[in-house]
């Protein structure tokens, strides 16, 4: 099946560093998500994107939707401690899927950061 | 606007027991998904509701059932528990089953 691999898989920083990780697939994606996850809570949606070249920004967030639409990136810029936690892109499936409604994560990206 | 809602907290069964997880969607959001969350691992989808009827399911054994009222509350119970059913449960909540999914903040199982 579709499956989502994140890099790097942890990554300690220091406080005002900017931040990259990113998300692949062998398989195309029509729309990327990312969240985030902080101990013992459920992930916050960060970005949607919906279309390949697509580059969103939240704040100190930006996401590309890869042009191949098989990765897609996240970059954090001037990091702060409340930025510690798991990082996790997800998407739908691809077209003829059966998985109505699902979404297929990827094994997250912790990230540390050094006051 | 009210964001979703999961109880219990935490939850503690004993292997071969029976438990019903709840979820509360987000205002105006009419479909409800579930997911399970091992340790160190990413969300994996058990099934979605929407229009009170199973919308897609993950790869997840039948003895994990789901329910969905008119007010688009949702329901999972999971029957028979084994150990590898500790894990923490997320509702999720979206609005006629777009991609953007609100998550609620979990329900922690623990089978001994």
């Amino acid at each position: 099946g579709q499956q989502l691999n994140q890099s790097p898989q942890s990554m300690f920083i220091q406080e005002g560093e900017d931040v990259s990780m990113n998300c692949t697939s062998s398989s195309i994606f029509n729309t990327w998500l990312w969240y985030k996850q902080d101990p013992g809570e459920g992930p916050v949606l960060l970005i949607a994107l919906y279309k390949a070249g697509e580059l969103t920004s939240n704040g100190r967030l930006t996401a590309q939707f890869g042009i191949t639409r098989k990765d897609s990136f996240l970059n954090i810029s001037a990091s702060i401690p409340s930025d510690v936690g798991i990082y996790f892109c997800a998407g739908p499936p691809g077209p003829g899927s059966s998985n109505t409604g699902k979404l297929i994560f990827g094994q997250g990206t912790t990230l540390q950061v050094k006051p | 606007e009210t964001g979703v809602t999961q109880s219990p907290t935490h939850l503690i069964k004993t292997r071969g027991q029976q438990v019903t997880l709840r979820c509360s969607s987000q205002s105006g959001h009419n479909t409800v998904s579930w997911y399970q969350q091992a340790l160190g691992q990413g969300p994996q989808f058990i099934f979605q509701y929407y229009r009170e009827e199973e919308n897609g399911r993950g790869n997840f054994p039948p003895r994990f059932s789901g329910l969905q009222f008119p007010n688009y509350s949702s329901e999972l119970n999971v029957n028979a528990l084994e150990l590898d059913d500790s894990a923490l449960y997320l509702c999720a909540s979206s609005l006629g089953g777009g991609d953007e999914q609100y998550f609620g903040p979990g329900t922690r199982l623990t089978v001994t």
